[in-house]
């Protein structure tokens, strides 16, 4: 099976500041690399899907890239609403789909 | 409104068995591919299994294969997760998530753009 191994497994940063979150994947997985974000006691979100698509109704200071193993999900000018977990999630060669350990992002 | 709504968690012995339910609103759900996905205390998301929008194609993680059943009633817009041989590390919050639609280009990303707010699973003697 495919892991998914993220970094940091936490961060913190201050409103404003711009964040970057790494994914890695164990083998090739080409595009196939979603984004979520899940605030405490929430559902999951869907952010980014197939690498780099902005998912409808997602602001704009999201964006996903990467290729192959991999990929980066970066967060410009944050906002309150984003100190959140998350999580990167492969689905080349499903099944199984496998979900990175999360990212969790902490006001400073 | 696009809408998922899980019931059907709670306490249940090690062995036991129980039905979770989504219920759908808001969008032609015989269209668009279903998942379960868990979360167990303080635990990342682990996906559980995964039904195709005519219920053809149907994949389960290997924690949870030969022990839990997907199903879909798409005349009554549900999809439902049978649990039987329940343990311990079952525990877990259970959400239910929309894929793509079965005529989407991304179907092949497994994507999972709109969820429940989770149904609570307990396992415990």
């Amino acid at each position: 099976d495919i892991q998914m191994t993220q970094s940091p497994s936490s961060l913190s940063a201050s409103v404003g500041d711009s964040v970057t979150i790494s994914c890695r994947a164990s083998q090739d997985i080409s595009y196939y690399l979603n984004w979520y974000r899940q605030k405490p006691g929430k559902a999951p979100q869907l952010l980014i899907y197939a690498g780099s698509r902005l998912q409808s109704g997602v602001p704009s200071r999201f964006s996903g890239s990467g290729s192959g193993t991999d990929f980066t999900l970066t967060i410009s000018s944050l906002q309150p609403d984003d100190f959140a977990t998350y999580y990167c999630q492969q689905s080349y060669n499903t099944p199984p789909i496998t979900f990175g350990q999360g990212t969790r992002l902490e006001i400073k | 409104e696009v809408q998922l709504v899980e019931s059907g968690g709670g306490l249940v012995q090690p062995g036991g068995s129980l039905r979770l339910s989504c219920a759908a609103s808001g969008f032609t759900f015989s269209n668009y591919e279903m998942y379960w996905v868990r979360q167990a205390p303080g635990k990342g998301l682990e996906w559980v299994s995964y039904t195709s929008s005519g219920g053809s194609s149907i994949y389960y993680a290997d924690s949870v294969k030969g022990r839990f059943t997907i199903s879909r009633d798409n005349a009554k817009n549900s999809l439902y997760l049978q649990m039987n041989s329940l343990r311990a590390e079952d525990t877990a919050v259970y959400f239910c998530a929309r894929g793509s639609s079965s005529s989407s280009i991304f179907r092949y990303y497994y994507l999972m753009d709109v969820w429940g707010q989770g149904t609570t699973l307990t396992v415990s003697s």
